[in-house]
């Protein structure tokens, strides 16, 4: 199965501006890997904040947008609050089966 | 309001085998796929399976093909997953999840069934 890869950790300033990635060994991501941006914080199961590549939960602040970007997905967090400070995984979809990548920890510092 | 509740973690010898229940509510289940997802402790999170909404297609992780098998009862509004076969790597915390509108929109999460898998 494909890799997936991810930052493994990012530092943003309170209301500063950060953009995460995720890449997939078998090329380019599109939009037909219907990416996911999932957080996770300290004994808590995982949140989906955003999914198919841009379109957001009834409960994703506003901050939060995803994107194709470089060939990647990308997760960017314009205006990080201290409760932003979590794990952050991607999922890409490759017909059927899932591959998360192995996560960003970010700190809100 | 949705719930996933997840049942039949322990501990198991290397070999052996559980079995892993979700129980859901608050949605019309058999509109809506099922995945699992497990965590090993301090790792990151693993796709395990998937299972559309009448079960007619189930999709696996390599690294659990052909040891466990995922199953669902609409009249029950559960899924299973059979695991057979457990390795020690196989110890982590496995949740539920219900897909939502999109494939990896996994909108529900329950809080994780622990399957421990030691000597």
């Amino acid at each position: 199965q494909a890799v997936v890869t991810q930052e493994p950790s990012l530092t943003v300033s309170p209301g500063g501006t950060v953009t995460l990635t995720c890449g997939s060994s078998t090329g380019t991501v599109t939009s037909s890997h219907y990416p996911c941006w999932f957080q996770q914080k300290p004994g808590q199961a995982p949140r989906n904040q955003i999914f198919n590549t841009n379109k957001k939960h009834s409960w994703t602040p506003a901050r939060f947008s995803g994107s194709l970007l470089g060939g990647k997905a990308a997760l960017t967090l314009s205006g990080a609050q201290p409760e932003d400070e979590a794990d952050y995984y991607c999922l890409l979809s490759y017909s059927g089966a899932q591959v998360f990548g192995g996560g960003t920890k970010l700190t809100v510092l | 309001e949705v719930q996933l509740v997840e049942s039949g973690g322990g501990f198991v010898q290397p070999g052996g085998s559980l079995r892993l229940s979700c129980a859901a509510s608050g949605f019309t289940f058999s509109g809506f796929s099922m995945n699992w997802v497990r965590q090993a402790p301090g790792k990151g999170l693993e796709w395990v399976a998937s299972i559309n909404y009448d079960g007619s297609q189930k999709y696996y992780a390599d690294s659990v093909k052909g040891r466990f098998t995922l199953s669902r009862d609409n009249a029950k509004n559960s899924v299973f997953l059979q695991m057979n076969s457990l390795r020690v790597e196989d110890t982590a915390l496995y949740y539920c999840a219900k897909q939502g509108l999109a494939s990896g929109d996994y909108d529900h999460w329950g809080q994780g069934a622990l399957v421990t898998v030691s000597s």
